[in-house]
């Protein structure tokens, strides 16, 4: 079975200070995807990026940038330079590739407050 | 930009009502899912469809129903509706990925469902 483990619960940072987020993940599959989604208070999920397991290369989209571990089971996420609207909860998912049957998998989410 | 709705946003309901959650695509998706979410709490499947006609359950048990009668279309009905089933329900679709080539899970704003 698979399994998401986020294990801050709750991060509060100062304005302009960076943050990473940890997630680690768990799954028997070669082929998987990791995914990362931002909530903010009006409850909605915001796609922020998809990385499928055999692509280790991190990637940087503007301020947010990804760390993907393979040896260590990681996806880590990290916001540089963090702003207000940065505040949100941030959700890490796993999906394992069966063909079709991908489900996400969610971890239990890391609450993000930047501080003015 | 996710091209997902539901409706309604917010429904405050008495016990014992029926109720239908609407949930509509317009990219086309085949593939259709509900997740179910506390406050605050991580996200569970409770449905997913692979296209019309096709519904099956999802990892956490639930007393809703689903129907897929066409392909933009996937309603979450609950005949008999108990303080138990206050949360928020989020409708999600995803391309048909085959050989799992590709899959992002794109997410509608939820219903906030509470049961009085």
């Amino acid at each position: 079975a698979q399994k998401v483990t986020q294990a801050q619960t709750e991060i509060s940072v100062v304005e302009k200070e960076d943050v990473t987020l940890d997630c680690v993940y768990e799954t028997r599959d070669t082929t998987y995807y990791l995914f990362w989604y931002k909530q903010p208070p009006s409850g909605e999920l915001v796609f922020l990026i998809r990385r499928n397991s055999f692509d280790e290369q991190n990637e940087i989209s503007g301020r947010y940038s990804w760390n993907f571990q393979k040896s260590t089971s990681s996806f880590n996420f990290t916001i540089t330079a963090s702003q207000v609207v940065d505040s949100a909860v941030y959700f890490c998912a796993l999906s394992e590739a069966n063909f079709g049957n991908e489900k996400l998998t969610f971890g239990t989410g890391t609450r993000l407050t930047i501080i003015p | 930009e996710a091209d997902i709705y539901q409706t309604p946003r917010y429904l405050v309901i008495g016990t014992g009502k029926k109720i239908t959650l609407e949930c509509s695509q317009t990219m086309g998706h085949d593939k259709m899912y509900w997740y179910q979410q506390d406050p605050g709490m991580e996200l569970h499947l409770i449905h997913y469809s692979y296209g019309v006609n096709s519904t099956e359950k999802g990892d956490l048990s639930s007393e809703s129903t689903v129907s897929r009668i066409r392909t933009e279309h996937f309603p979450l009905t609950l005949e008999s509706a108990r303080p138990s089933h206050t949360s928020q329900y989020l409708c999600a679709s995803s391309e048909w990925s085959g050989g799992g080539a590709r899959n992002t899970i794109y997410f509608g704003e939820g219903s906030w469902l509470t049961v009085v």
